[in-house]
């Protein structure tokens, strides 16, 4: 299977500042079929981006994704308090379909 | 938009059994492949299981198969998994959700995440 490796483990960071996490995969993502979710405690994911690169309905633009083949990379142009959450990768272009172990964004 | 509540989560010892129910309502339940995704306590999202719209093939994590058993009702949108044999590590919180049929590709990323239900495997 497909194992994704999440980098930093822990951000912490000040609103306005711009955030970049990266997602390295073990082998390629076939057709770069990645996505990011946002997850806040206490909450269910939240689906971000799909297709390495676009934004999910209603997610704001301060939020991209980009890469391919095995790295990948979210960034959030300028955190917004509402912002401060996990954020986790999922390959899906491999079965069985797989997650990164996650990147806390924290206030600092 | 979809809505998606589980229930049944709760205590049960080691070997013991349980089954896991989802009420979906807000979407067409009966064209969308629905999905089991579950997170232990303090760690990362894990794919459980999956189900096609008129539950003829289901997929299975290799950690779950031949415990757990993914299953629909149409008729009542309900998505349900049983488990047995349930072991330490499966404790867990049981997100079920769905596909984003729109964005993904055979295999699923998902659009829609219910609150979650919690199973605890303990003596």
């Amino acid at each position: 299977e497909i194992v994704l490796t999440q980098s930093p483990g822990t951000l912490s960071l000040s609103p306005g500042e711009r955030v970049t996490v990266s997602c390295r995969a073990s082998q390629s993502v076939g057709a770069n079929y990645l996505a990011w979710y946002q997850q806040k405690p206490g909450q269910a994911p939240r689906l971000l981006i799909y297709g390495a690169s676009s934004r999910a309905t209603g997610i704001p633009d301060r939020f991209s994704g980009s890469g391919s083949g095995t790295d990948f990379t979210l960034t959030i142009s300028r955190l917004e308090p509402e912002d401060f959450a996990v954020y986790f990768c999922q390959q899906y272009g491999t079965s069985p379909l797989t997650f990164g172990g996650g990147t806390k964004v924290e206030i600092k | 938009e979809a809505h998606l509540v589980e229930s049944g989560g709760g205590l049960v010892q080691p070997g013991g059994s349980l089954r896991l129910s989802c009420a979906a309502s807000g979407f067409s339940f009966n064209t969308n492949v629905m999905n089991w995704v579950r997170q232990a306590p303090g760690k990362g999202l894990e794919w459980v299981s999956s189900i096609v719209p008129n539950g003829g093939t289901t997929y299975y994590a290799d950690s779950v198969k031949g415990r757990f058993t993914i299953s629909r009702d149409n008729s009542k949108n309900t998505l349900s998994l049983q488990m047995n044999s349930l072991r330490a590590e499966d404790t867990a919180v049981y997100y079920c959700t769905k596909k984003a049929q729109d964005y993904c590709s055979v295999i699923p990323c998902f659009d829609f995440w219910g609150q979650g239900a919690l199973v605890a495997v303990s003596s």
